[in-house]
């Protein structure tokens, strides 16, 4: 199994819809991290969290949400989805001392 | 933006060949790492180079780090189609006291690709 998992692998949707991805770890990580990844834009963090009680806004925050519901599980919301928002999500888990970031397989959504 | 730059942006060698990609970044850092995704795939840690490091290898990759010139290169020796996959580097900064969240910053990444 999968270090990290996200959950849907591919979603396709409508404007004004929400929509929830979902990450969980096996790790034992207390960091995970929410990503975007657009064409030539490389990565760009959403969210990230450093245990269940601490949230942090990334660069691109607006129009996000996130939820850390246990230490292992961290999802992504688009309150209401709009087609800029169609990209590539990753969740990745890190360590405290050097940064180094596992990641999941990612998360392909599409808003028509 | 981003902390990283990539050089090339693409890359296209036959099997065999040696490949050589080059990053630049404009602030310090704790540390320089470098990860690779295959075509949809997530992202794989490769290796990481201290600061006070100026060069690592790992099986055929061999990282340089130059922090006077702030870049780094990624080198890999005897290319094979298999390696064919983007390269990110990403850049890692630790916070105020050493705890506190520790930026790792993305480039934009070089597609690299190894014709059989």
């Amino acid at each position: 199994d999968a270090d990290v998992t996200q959950t849907p692998r591919n979603r396709i949707t409508k404007t004004g819809k929400r929509i929830m991805l979902e990450c969980s770890q096996t790790k034992g990580h207390d960091r995970m991290y929410w990503y975007r990844q657009d064409p030539g834009l490389g990565l760009r963090l959403i969210y990230y969290s450093f245990d269940v009680k601490d949230i942090n806004k990334g660069e691109i925050s607006d129009g996000y949400s996130v939820s850390r519901q246990a230490q292992a599980k961290f999802s992504l919301s688009l309150e209401s989805a709009i087609p800029n928002q169609t990209a590539l999500y990753f969740c990745a888990t890190g360590t405290v001392n050097t940064g180094e970031l596992f990641f999941g397989e990612g998360s392909r959504l599409t808003v028509l | 933006s981003q902390q990283g730059e990539e050089d090339p942006q693409a890359l296209s060698i036959q099997e065999g060949e040696n490949a050589t990609m080059n990053c630049s970044y404009k602030t310090s850092i704790n540390n320089l790492q470098w990860y690779r995704q295959n075509s949809g795939r997530g992202l794989v840690h490769l290796i990481l180079i201290r600061s006070n490091e100026r060069e690592k290898h790992s099986g055929r990759l061999r990282v340089t780090l130059d922090t006077s010139k702030k870049s780094s290169s990624l080198l890999i020796t005897a290319s094979r189609a298999a390696d064919t996959a983007s390269y990110f580097c990403a850049t890692f900064r630790r916070g105020a006291g050493g705890t506190s969240y520790g930026k790792l910053t993305f480039g934009q990444g070089t597609i690299l690709t190894v014709h059989p």
